[in-house]
């Protein structure tokens, strides 16, 4: 079956940098497109970033672009995340998520891993 | 202020219909992007409900239904359970931001 697991979360100051992982199985993990989606404390969803199968292409939301990374080894499995210059507003909980095939919907989302920037 | 606009909460009596709706622009769902739909329960993972405006993923009950006109879209529920009780929201692709974007959610309470 699908599984995401992400990892990588937890406390780090304000200007410091994290990076999260998400490891995937139960599918062919090169064959997909994957996303970041984020959620801060009592907000909706915001798109983070995505990327094609092969990483030829990305996409980053204007909020974090220049900031944030996304990048992927497909002979790991693995989806990346890495965050520089963290701010405040950044403190979400961070999904990774497959792109269903021929859509920009997310059909499988991992449990989520807790970024907090705080001093 | 998210890019689509939603409903911040809606409410039924279980086995009632209930409607949520997405509301757009031009450089998103009246561009002609697709609009796809999630169910949120706090401390879960998102789960797909509605993708392509109108299909159902397989093992989603047929009491979900989508539907899309002009720069607007809408979920519909009928036959409502207790378990519906979650945040709902909508996304599709903004062609002025190259990215996608979601709906602010809807907190549907089941009463």
């Amino acid at each position: 079956q699908v599984q995401l697991v992400e990892s990588g979360g937890g406390l780090v100051k304000p200007g410091g940098s994290l990076r999260l992982s998400c490891a995937a199985s139960g599918f062919t993990f090169s064959d997909y497109y994957m996303d970041w989606i984020r959620q801060a404390p009592g907000k909706g969803l915001e798109w983070v970033s995505y990327i094609s199968s092969t990483g030829t292409t990305i996409r980053s939301a204007d909020s974090v672009k220049g900031r944030f990374t996304i990048s992927r080894d497909n002979a790991k499995n693995s989806l990346y995340l890495q965050m520089n210059s963290l701010r405040a507003d950044d403190t979400a909980v961070y999904y990774c998520a497959r792109r269903k095939v021929g859509s920009s919907s997310c059909d499988y989302w991992g449990q989520g891993t807790l970024v907090t920037v705080s001093s | 202020q998210s890019v689509l606009t939603q409903p911040p909460s809606v409410s039924g009596a279980p086995g009632q219909r209930v409607t949520i709706s997405c509301t757009g622009s031009y450089s998103n769902i009246g561009a002609g992007y697709d609009v796809h739909w999630y169910q949120h329960l706090p401390g879960t993972a998102p789960k797909l409900l509605i993708y392509g405006n109108i299909n159902r993923p397989s093992g989603v009950p047929d009491r979900f239904s989508g539907s899309k006109s002009g720069t607007s879209a809408s979920l519909a529920i009928t036959g409502l359970q207790t378990e519906d009780e979650a945040d709902y929201y909508c996304q599709s692709y903004d062609s002025s931001l190259s990215g996608s974007v979601f709906g602010g959610g809807t907190k549907l309470t089941v009463l």
